[in-house]
């Protein structure tokens, strides 16, 4: 049974650079949401995807941006980069919130983006 | 002030002792409570759920205290492997929107 899967694993982009980032959901699970980590801190919520929408956004600018797939994968995309968006980014997967007693999520192992 | 609040520590352990630390959460319509471990330069992962009445799981007991808004974390017999950052995660009423604080760092030694 795979696990949540990202890619790529390490990134290192120029500011005014644009990202995306991939993730591939835990078996069974249809709703993909993904956070920030920047370094010495604890994860942000960017965003929440399912049935390819976007269901609940974090305080993150019109610069990110996502997109989810029929197969329930999901993009993250950044523009116009910052240094300030350098950080550890990671998806998590679920079932639709509300359809499991306990709504838990799982990591994947993240991609790290360095902005220069 | 943040939504979810943990001292970041570190906490200094001895190899067999027992640690506990908490975390303050700011919403009181939160619903669904829980610790998070997380080693250098990996992802979070889930270690607990923390329920109303407590849990324990084997050497880790976790509390809720709704009245006064906070969430505990004990550990027993510390190992060396449970050196880590410990995340106190937060899921309001609303959806599946985690809010997680800045972790407590544990360091055991022996």
């Amino acid at each position: 049974d795979a696990g949540v899967t990202q890619s790529p694993t390490h990134l290192i982009k120029t500011r005014g650079q644009q990202v995306t980032l991939r993730c591939s959901p835990k078996s069974g699970h249809d709703t993909v949401s993904w956070y920030q980590q920047a370094l010495g801190q604890g994860p942000q919520f960017i965003f929440q995807y399912y049935e390819e929408e976007e269901r609940q956004r974090g305080n993150f600018p019109d610069r990110f941006s996502g997109h989810q797939f029929p197969n329930y994968s999901s993009e993250l995309n950044v523009n116009a980069l910052l240094l300030g968006d350098s950080a550890l980014y990671l998806c998590a997967s679920s079932f639709l919130p509300g359809t499991t007693p306990l709504d838990t999520q799982y990591f994947g192992p993240g991609t790290r983006l360095t902005v220069l | 002030r943040k939504e979810v609040e943990q001292d970041p520590g570190p906490f200094n352990v001895p190899e067999g002792a027992t640690v506990a630390f908490n975390c303050t959460y700011s919403n009181s319509a939160s619903q669904s409570f829980f610790w998070y471990r997380q080693d250098c330069r990996k992802e979070p992962k889930l270690l607990m759920s923390v329920y109303s009445s407590g849990n324990e799981d084997g050497r880790f007991t976790a509390q809720l205290n709704r009245a006064s808004q906070y969430i505990s974390l004990l550990i027993r017999d510390s190992k060396l492997s449970d050196s880590a950052t410990y995340l106190c995660v937060v899921n309001k009423a609303a959806g599946n929107k985690l809010t997680f604080g800045g972790g407590t760092r544990v360091l055991v030694k022996p």
